[in-house]
């Protein structure tokens, strides 16, 4: 079965780099079938699409997020990696990793999620 | 202000049914298939609908989705208490590119 986990710093102060590793179990993370992505969800709102990333390294990036956001990837440990530079407390949210089909735009597995708060 | 319109919530009774719309443009949901998760607070959301109206493995038929132009529509029927969550629709959208989501619509079991 498929797994996803989350990991990295759970407390970031403003205006620092956020930084978050997706560990894929189960599964290869180089396969052509997958886009591999995150979505956050601030506290009391909904989930907000932040990027996608093809085991080749192409990117797909949310407009908003887009001059701040890199993803990388490094199919040598099956994980992929979200930087988000100069946060903000609107960065406070929990953010997700998951899978996406290559030819449709479903997410079908979720990581648990991590919550990163920005606060000095 | 999300991409992707949902109704805030949506309620009724065990045992009936609620329907829950997603309306996007051509851009999004008039051009790229839908998915539906359900989200409960504190867990992964999870995959219900994908391809406008398919099941995942393991959803009970109780759970259908539709699309018409480009609107989208999750429906629940016999509603039970434990799918009292928060719903998404998700998709593409081709001229942002960029995955865009409702802004997710809470469903109320009375």
């Amino acid at each position: 079965q498929l797994q996803l986990q989350e990991s990295g710093p759970g407390l970031v102060k403003p205006s620092e780099t956020l930084s978050l590793t997706c560990t894929v179990s189960g599964g290869s993370i180089s396969s052509s079938s997958y886009y591999w992505g995150w979505i956050r969800q601030p506290p009391g709102k909904g989930l907000e699409w932040i990027g996608n990333i093809f085991y080749s390294a192409t990117t797909y990036y949310s407009p908003s997020l887009k001059s701040r956001v890199t993803l990388s990837i490094d199919t040598s440990k099956n994980q992929f990696s979200l930087t988000l530079t100069s946060v903000t407390a609107a960065d406070t949210a929990v953010y997700y990793c998951a899978r996406r089909l290559y030819s449709s735009a479903q997410f079908d597995f979720w990581g648990q999620g991590t919550l990163v708060t920005v606060s000095s | 202000q999300s991409v992707l319109t949902q109704p805030p919530s949506v309620s009724a009774a065990p045992g009936q049914k609620v329907t829950i719309s997603c309306t996007g443009s051509n851009s999004n949901v008039g051009k790229n298939n839908a998915s539906w998760y359900q989200h409960l607070p504190g867990t992964a959301p999870k995959l219900l609908i994908y391809d406008n109206n398919q099941r995942p493995s393991g959803i009970p038929d109780r759970f259908s989705g539709s699309r018409s132009g480009t609107s989208a529509t999750l429906g629940i029927i016999g509603l039970q208490a434990g799918d009292e969550a928060d719903y998404y629709c998700g998709t593409w959208d081709t001229s942002l590119r960029a995955g865009v989501f409702g802004g997710g619509t809470k469903v109320t079991v009375l």
